[in-house]
């Protein structure tokens, strides 16, 4: 089946350090990947996409590029904030409207 | 404008009860899905329904129910409480574009279920 396997947490940085979380998944189709971020004691929200291989999502300062050939979507960002703690989850969809998602990456940055 | 609005945000319940935790959105979409939060398990889908009338079984379905009566509400009923049922319950809803989802969901804030 369809699974997201995305780095364990919980990660800490320093404010303004390079920040990756690796994501990779597998698929029985062409997925879309996403990263969705959740603030202390809030819902999800979508961060960014990618529909097709090569394509770069970005938002906040924040990039991804869907990576077919490694199957991977790593999610990065060149200088990381306090106001970026949270928690980080990577998810494809294959069927055109169910999500899988990974466990999630807690990101926590300090000043 | 509310989004997806969930109720209550905390309860708790012991053994045996009843519940429905009530979701309701107002941006109109035609998807609707009920997630459960597990600390260091990620999200995991009960139940979807993808237009009033229409609803269908996710990855951990057992012990509750749905209904879509209307395009605005998706109600998740817990028959039964067990304590396995203790988490934090998400209810989202995702549009159509161009006649296919477009696979961007909106979450609520969550509901909190703790069992005794």
């Amino acid at each position: 089946g369809d699974s997201v396997t995305q780095m364990e947490g919980p990660v800490t940085l320093s404010e303004e350090a390079f920040l990756t979380i690796n994501c990779t998944y597998t698929a029985t189709g062409y997925p879309s990947l996403f990263w969705y971020v959740q603030y202390p004691g809030e819902g999800l929200q979508l961060l960014l996409k990618a529909t097709k291989a090569d394509d770069k999502g970005s938002n906040k300062g924040f990039e991804a590029t869907y990576r077919k050939e490694t199957t991977s979507f790593h999610l990065e960002k060149g200088s990381v904030q306090v106001s970026d703690s949270a928690v980080y989850f990577c998810a494809l969809s294959v069927s055109n409207y169910k999500l899988t998602f990974g466990k999630g990456t807690l990101l926590t940055v300090n000043p | 404008n509310a989004g997806v609005t969930q109720t209550p945000k905390f309860r708790i319940l012991k053994i045996g009860q009843s519940m429905t935790l009530q979701c309701t959105q107002d941006m109109n979409h035609n998807y609707m899905y009920w997630y459960r939060q597990d600390p260091g398990m990620g999200l995991k889908l009960i139940y979807y329904s993808v237009g009033a009338g229409i609803t269908d079984k996710g990855e951990v379905p057992n012990g509750y129910n749905v209904s879509r009566s209307t395009t605005e509400d998706f109600p998740l009923r817990l028959e039964l409480a067990a304590p396995s049922q203790t988490s934090v319950y998400f209810c989202a809803c995702s549009p159509l574009s161009g006649g296919s989802n477009t696979g961007e969901l909106f979450f609520g804030e969550g509901s909190r279920l703790t069992v005794l």
